[in-house]
């Protein structure tokens, strides 16, 4: 039973240019949250998605990013035009429910950096 | 402004020994409190979590309290082992808009030496 997998581990994106991020969420998982940790700081929620709906988004720049979990497939981040200040990294978490008590299980997270 | 504050920022101790690391938190509404393990260039793992009517939970060498009365909680380690080298971050969910939003706090990095 595998965990929540995150692709690519590690990204290199060049100013301007676009990042994608993939997250597959654990099985049976039909909620998925997005976090970035920068450098030494705690993770920062960025957004919660069910299937095909986005929940809450308030974490999440109002330009240059969007989100999606498509009824088939993995949830995408993207990131268009990136700048240095995206370098972080991303982790995805999925969970059963969005309900009290309810775990979060992590990926490995995705490490982008803009140079 | 829902925070999560934790000290000391970095500890090292010595393989066997134990060690407390502490939280301090302003949320509301608290739903429930979890402790989690980051080792390097991982995601966290869970280790427990703890609702307002929970003071103590254990998870093996892992034993966390809670004070909900004073929004204090404490991460007790027994016996450490070189594995236990990680951050340990305390996460507080806030139930807002009929789900938990989970605030997390910088961590703990925690050095086991032999």
């Amino acid at each position: 039973n595998a965990g929540v997998m995150q692709n690519p581990r590690h990204l290199v994106r060049r100013r301007g240019q676009e990042a994608r991020l993939r997250c597959s969420p654990m099985k049976g998982h039909s909620h998925v949250y997005w976090y970035r940790q920068l450098p030494e700081e705690g993770l920062k929620f960025m957004v919660y998605l069910q299937k095909e709906n986005i929940i809450d988004e308030s974490g999440m720049p109002k330009e240059r990013f969007s989100a999606e979990f498509p009824k088939e497939g993995p949830s995408i981040l993207r990131i268009q035009q990136v700048v240095r200040g995206d370098s972080a990294a991303y982790f995805c978490a999925s969970s059963s429910s969005g309900r009290s008590s309810y775990e979060q299980y992590f990926g490995p997270g995705t490490r982008l950096t803009v140079t | 402004k829902n925070q999560v504050e934790q000290s000391p920022q970095s500890l090292i101790i010595l393989e066997g020994k134990n060690c407390t690391l502490q939280c301090n938190y302003t949320v509301s509404p608290f739903s429930n409190l979890r402790w989690y393990k980051q080792d390097t260039g991982r995601g966290p793992v869970s280790l427990t979590i703890m609702t307002f009517s929970e003071n103590t939970k254990s998870n093996g060498r892992y034993t966390a309290t809670l004070d909900a009365d004073t929004k204090q909680s404490s991460l007790h380690i027994t016996a450490s082992q070189l594995s236990d080298s990680a951050s340990y971050i305390c996460v507080v969910a806030v139930f807002s808009g009929g789900y938990n939003k989970l605030i997390f706090g910088a961590g703990t990095r925690l050095a086991v030496h032999p």
